[in-house]
């Protein structure tokens, strides 16, 4: 079955780069029928979808506008994974992070990484 | 982007129980609404897409509806393993978007 293994520290510094990797088991990144999702979930903010990227004969990225001049997702095909980079945190970025499939609902996600801003 | 507004917030139930979960969308999201299901420390788990649609493996006491901007989560006789929190989300615009959560208690 489809399975998301994610990575990456649960510590990053304010002004620092969050960088979290999901691993693919049992689909591939390259599907044309899926997207690959990141998703981040805090008390403050509740459920808040990031961003996406998918193939479609090309590589396309979605994000959403309240951190589009800060994120970074991309596919790495050689490992049949993808990535999450979200530049200048504040603790505000403090959450769990989910990486998911799609392309709508989201049918199979991570376990989930907390991630702490904080010098 | 489109709101999801969940009503109530939270709701105590008793096993066995028939309930229902309403989710409002700020505009119109056609059929385009999924259900899912948290339990705390874990990653929500989908229950049914395209607002009707049971995911597989979803129990059928578990059912939606709706369209348009007003949808339902039903859940016709409550199990214990039911009591978790339940989001509704859209997924009609560029920016799928959450509702807020229900949270469902043992009364």
């Amino acid at each position: 079955q489809v399975q998301l293994q994610q990575s990456g520290p649960g510590l990053v510094k304010p002004s620092q780069t969050l960088s979290l990797t999901c691993a693919i088991s049992g689909d591939s990144v390259s599907s044309n029928s899926a997207a690959w999702n990141w998703i981040r979930q805090s008390p403050s903010r509740g459920l808040e979808w990031l961003g996406r990227t998918y193939y479609r004969s090309r590589w396309y990225n979605d994000y959403v506008v309240s951190v589009k001049s800060r994120i970074t997702i991309n596919p790495d095909t050689s490992k049949n994974q993808f990535s999450l980079q979200l530049n200048s945190v504040t603790p505000e970025d403090t959450a769990v992070y989910y990486c998911a499939r799609g392309p709508h609902a989201f049918d199979i996600w991570g376990q989930g990484t907390m991630v702490t801003v904080s010098s | 982007d489109i709101q999801m507004t969940q009503s109530p917030s939270t709701l105590s139930a008793s096993v066995g129980d028939r309930v229902t979960i309403t989710c409002r969308a700020s505009q119109s999201v056609s059929g385009w609404l999924a259900w899912y299901q948290q339990k705390p420390g874990k990653a929500p788990n989908l229950l049914i897409y395209e607002a009707s649609t049971l995911e597989s493996g979803v129990p059928s006491r578990f059912s939606g509806s709706g369209s348009g901007t007003e949808f339902t989560l039903t859940i016709s006789s409550l199990q214990p393993d039911d009591f978790a929190t339940y989001y509704c989300q859209q997924y009609n615009g560029y920016s799928p978007t959450f509702g807020q959560g229900t949270k469902l208690e043992i009364k």
